[in-house]
Order: C-alpha cells, then sequence, then structure tokens
C-alpha cells in the first residue's frame, strides 16, 4: 500500500532556530514530492520537487529530494512564530493522486 | 485571479440527512479533486474529475458519496444519509492540466459535522 511518512510528528522550538521536517515514501507510480503548509484552512503550497539533488528555496524554506532514498526534507532557517503550522508532505502519482503524509505540527515560541 | 472556492466553510447536519459540498476551481482549471482530513489525521484522496467525467473515485466510498463536475457550474460533493464518522474536513483542490508538472491548489475546504 502507498504510505507517506513524516517526522517528527510535533515539534516545538524558539524564535530564531532551524528546524528540519523529514518526509519519507513509498508510492507506486512516483512522480513528484511535494510540501504544504496548513494553518486553520487551505493546505497552501510551498514546494514541488520532481528531480534528486536540486533544492529549492524560497526565503527562509528549502527542500531537497532524494529519489534512490525515497526521502525529501524541509529546512526552515531562523524560524519566526508565523511559521507555526502543520507542514504536509505528499507524494504525487501519475494522474495528479496525492498521497499525503500525517503531517509534523511546528510551533514556534516566542 | 480567485482561488479554489468551496462552500459552504461550515456544514452541519443531523444524521440521515443531506451534505453537498461545492468547490469551483481556479479559472481556467479543468481537473478537480477531493479530499478529506479526519481529526489528527492527513488529507486522504477520494476522486478526480474533470468536465463530465469521473477519472479516478477509487477513494470514494461505495455507498452514500457521489461526486459529479458538471458542464457548466461548480464540483458537487453528495453524502446521503450521513453518519457521525462522516464528520471532517473535505477539501477541494484544482490543477490546470494532467500529464505536467503542476501542483494541485486548494480551497478552504467545508468542515462537515454531523450530529
Amino acid at each position: 500500500e502507498d504510505k507517506v511518512v513524516q517526522s517528527p510528528l510535533s515539534l516545538v522550538v524558539h524564535e530564531g532556530d532551524t528546524v528540519t521536517l523529514n518526509c519519507s515514501y513509498e508510492v507506486t507510480n512516483f512522480r513528484s514530492l511535494l510540501w504544504y503548509k496548513q494553518e486553520k484552512k487551505a493546505p497552501t503550497f510551498l514546494f514541488m520537487l520532481t528531480s534528486s539533488g536540486i533544492e529549492k528555496k524560497s526565503g527562509r524554506l528549502s527542500s531537497i529530494l532524494d529519489k534512490k532514498e525515497l526521502f525529501s526534507i524541509l529546512n526552515i532557517t531562523a524560524t519566526q512564530t508565523g511559521d507555526s503550522a502543520i507542514y504536509l508532505c505528499a507524494a504525487m502519482e501519475y494522474g495528479n493522486k496525492l498521497v499525503f503524509g500525517a503531517g509534523t505540527i511546528l510551533r514556534v515560541k516566542s | 485571479n480567485a482561488g479554489v472556492m468551496q462552500n459552504p466553510r461550515h456544514l452541519v447536519r443531523r444524521r440521515g440527512q443531506e451534505a453537498r459540498l461545492r468547490c469551483s476551481p481556479m479559472k481556467g482549471h479543468s481537473h478537480v479533486y477531493w479530499y478529506r482530513q479526519l481529526p489528527e489525521e492527513g488529507l486522504k484522496f477520494m476522486v478526480y474529475l474533470q468536465k463530465e467525467n469521473i477519472i479516478d473515485e477509487s477513494g470514494m466510498p461505495k455507498e452514500r458519496f457521489s461526486a459529479e463536475f458538471p458542464k457548466e457550474g461548480p464540483s458537487i460533493l453528495r453524502i446521503q444519509q450521513v453518519v457521525r464518522g462522516d464528520s471532517a474536513a473535505y477539501f477541494c483542490a484544482s490543477s490546470p492540466l494532467q500529464g505536467q508538472d503542476s501542483p494541485l491548489h486548494f480551497g478552504n475546504g467545508t468542515r462537515l459535522t454531523v450530529t
């Protein structure tokens, strides 16, 4: 059965800390790995990774995919309270179907 | 460019009633996906539709649930004879094209509560 596993399940850090969120996947017909940030409503798109070893960056966030190890990480540097959210990892199969992990709950304390 | 629009935001139904959830995709998007998020769980795929076609309904419960995306108007997810276990957040997503690297963009969801 297809599955996506995220770790840790939850994390509490102080402002300014750097965090690394992990995502491993076992999905047939894998196409891409996506990261979303979910606050109280819609998951908002962060990154889509299709190729191994190419880091994608957006401000303080970055992500990379390892297709050999079936693994991705999301890094957030200099965390701020506004980064507090659930971070969702999803593996996209052909047909655009997403298999989601359970998410990592990040809380950044001021 | 408006995002994916879902309504209602909140829906309360008594057991046995019907629930209708609506989703209008982003402008220019012709593919719609429905996901369900149960408390403390990740999003689970339910169904993938194009205009007037169901492409993949492998995640839909076999009974009581149906979905459509008519030529005109929003996509509808319909749950008949709701039960307490149907209480969840239902998210709709859209994308412009299949077969290309296009991420899904989600709406704000409909939170269904069955009393």
